[in-house]
């Protein structure tokens, strides 16, 4: 069964610009979450996705993150426009609806200069 | 507020012996708990997992104990081999929502 796919896998921009990742959830699972991971830190929910709904965003700064999952698979997310503060990895991670276990993509990792 | 994860941030162990990596957690409605294993460069990697009617839950190599009176959850590590050494968090699962700690390094020693 192939894994979480992530891409791209680095990304480097300037303050202000815009950037997208997109994530490829292992098949059938129905449930997809973005988190964000800063250096020396646990990774922490962004949105939380069932099929192509949104369950929670609460976390998610809106004023310049969006993300979505139109046909309910392949999901995309996007900073605009970054700041600094936004240097993390962003990871993917998804599960079958009927199950807990999440299984996590191996990141995008950001540095905004 | 719900928070999980006072993490001793690094650990030594000598290759061979035995690891033992702690979490504390404050939210008592806890029921899930599970730990995962992140190496240099790749995402969260699932070990293991133990609900709160469960005290000890073992898997290969691995073990997993909580203390729901003192709000502690431990992993242990048979025989720490090389291939251990990564960042380790322990994660509570409320709602389908995973809030992890900050996470302990173990380095191995050879």
């Amino acid at each position: 069964e192939a894994g979480v796919a992530q891409s791209p896998r680095y990304k480097i921009i300037e303050k202000r610009q815009s950037v997208a990742f997109w994530c490829n959830p292992i098949s059938g699972h129905a449930t997809l979450y973005w988190y964000q991971q800063i250096l020396g830190q646990g990774p922490k929910l962004l949105i939380q996705f069932q099929n192509n709904g949104v369950v929670d965003d609460s976390q998610l700064p809106k004023d310049r993150f969006s993300a979505e999952r139109l046909k309910g698979v392949d999901s995309t997310l996007k900073i605009q426009p970054a700041k600094l503060e936004d240097s993390a990895v962003y990871l993917c991670a998804s599960k079958r609806a009927e199950q807990e276990t999440q299984y996590f993509g191996p990141g995008t990792r950001l540095l905004v200069l | 507020g719900e928070s999980v994860g006072l993490h001793l941030p690094t650990l030594s162990v000598q290759e061979g012996d035995n690891s033992i990596i702690n979490c504390a957690y404050s939210n008592s409605a806890s029921d899930y708990f599970i730990w995962y294993k992140q190496e240099s460069g790749k995402g969260p990697q699932f070990i293991i997992d133990i609900r709160s009617n469960m005290d000890k839950r073992q898997g290969q190599r691995v073990t997993v104990l909580l203390n729901k009176t003192v709000k502690h959850l431990s992993l242990q590590i048979a025989a720490t081999q090389p291939g251990d050494s990564a960042v380790y968090f322990c994660a509570f699962d409320g709602n389908e929502k995973l809030t992890f700690g900050t996470g302990t390094r173990l380095t191995i020693i050879p």
